[in-house]
C-alpha cells in the first residue's frame, strides 16, 4: 500500500498563475484534509472532507478551491497564486469517527513557492 | 496568543542523554492529545497518544496535566535517530468534527 500520495512534490509558480495539487490515498479512509506549514507555524488546516461527497472550510480557506472527487481523491486549487501561499501544503487522510478519534495519515507534501 | 504553544528549540543533547519537551494549550474543552514526530523535510507522523494518567512506549514517556494544561514529553537514552522535531497536537471537537490544533514543534538534535 502506498498510504497517502501527492503530486507534484515542487512546484514554483508567478503570481496569478493557478495549480492544482492532487492528493490520493488507498487505506479506504473516510476523511480527508489539506493543510499548510509554515516556518515557526503549526499545521493549519485550510480544508477537509470528511466522507465523499462533502467539504467543508478549515482555519485558512482563503484563495483555495477543493474538490472531493471520489474516496480516494482529493484536490486543492489555487485559483490565482498569491506570494502568501508560498507554503508546504500536506494532504492527510483518516478513518475519522466524529466522536472518536482516529490517526491522520499524512503525505510526503509539495513544497510551493509563488514568486 | 497561539492555541498550542512549544518551545522551539533546538535542543542539542548528546547520545543517551535524557530530554524532557513541554506544551501548553489554550483551551480547556481540548479532548485528546498526541505527540507526532516530523523528520527534516518529510511528512508528521504519530509518535504516541498522551493519556491522563500518563503512558509510555519504550523510551517514551507522555504526561497530561489538564488542571494546568500542560502536556510533557521524555525521551530516555536518546538516540542519534531521535533527531527531527517533535510536534504537540491538541484535539478539539469543533462543528461536529474532531479539530486538530498543532504546535509549532521543538527541535531536538542528538548528538555523538
Amino acid at each position: 500500500n502506498a498510504g497517502v500520495t501527492q503530486t507534484p512534490k515542487f512546484q514554483v509558480l508567478k503570481t496569478g498563475q493557478s495549480m492544482t495539487l492532487q492528493c490520493a490515498q488507498d487505506m479506504n479512509h473516510n476523511s480527508m484534509y489539506w493543510y499548510r506549514q509554515d516556518p515557526g507555524m503549526g499545521l493549519r488546516l485550510i480544508y477537509y472532507s470528511a466522507s465523499e461527497g462533502t467539504t467543508d472550510k478549515g482555519e485558512v480557506p482563503n484563495g483555495y478551491n477543493v474538490s472531493r472527487l471520489n474516496k480516494r481523491e482529493f484536490s486543492l486549487r489555487l485559483e490565482s497564486a498569491a506570494p502568501s501561499q508560498t507554503s508546504v501544503y500536506f494532504c492527510a487522510s483518516s478513518e475519522a469517527r466524529i466522536f472518536s478519534y482516529n490517526e491522520q495519515f499524512f503525505g510526503p507534501g509539495t513544497r510551493l513557492t509563488v514568486l | 496568543r497561539k492555541e498550542v504553544e512549544q518551545d522551539p528549540g533546538p535542543f542539542n543533547v548528546p547520545e543517551g542523554a535524557t530530554v524532557a519537551f513541554n506544551c501548553t494549550y489554550s483551551n480547556s474543552a481540548s479532548q485528546s492529545f498526541f505527540w507526532y514526530r516530523q523528520d527534516c523535510r518529510k511528512e508528521p507522523k504519530l509518535l504516541m497518544s498522551v493519556y491522563s494518567s500518563g503512558n509510555e512506549d519504550g523510551r517514551f514517556t507522555a504526561q497530561l496535566n489538564r488542571a494546568s494544561q500542560y502536556i510533557s514529553l521524555l525521551i530516555r537514552d536518546s538516540k542519534l535517530s531521535d533527531s527531527a522535531t517533535y510536534l504537540c497536537v491538541v484535539m478539539v471537537l469543533s462543528g461536529g468534527y474532531n479539530k486538530l490544533i498543532f504546535g509549532a514543534g521543538t527541535r531536538l538534535a542528538v548528538h555523538p
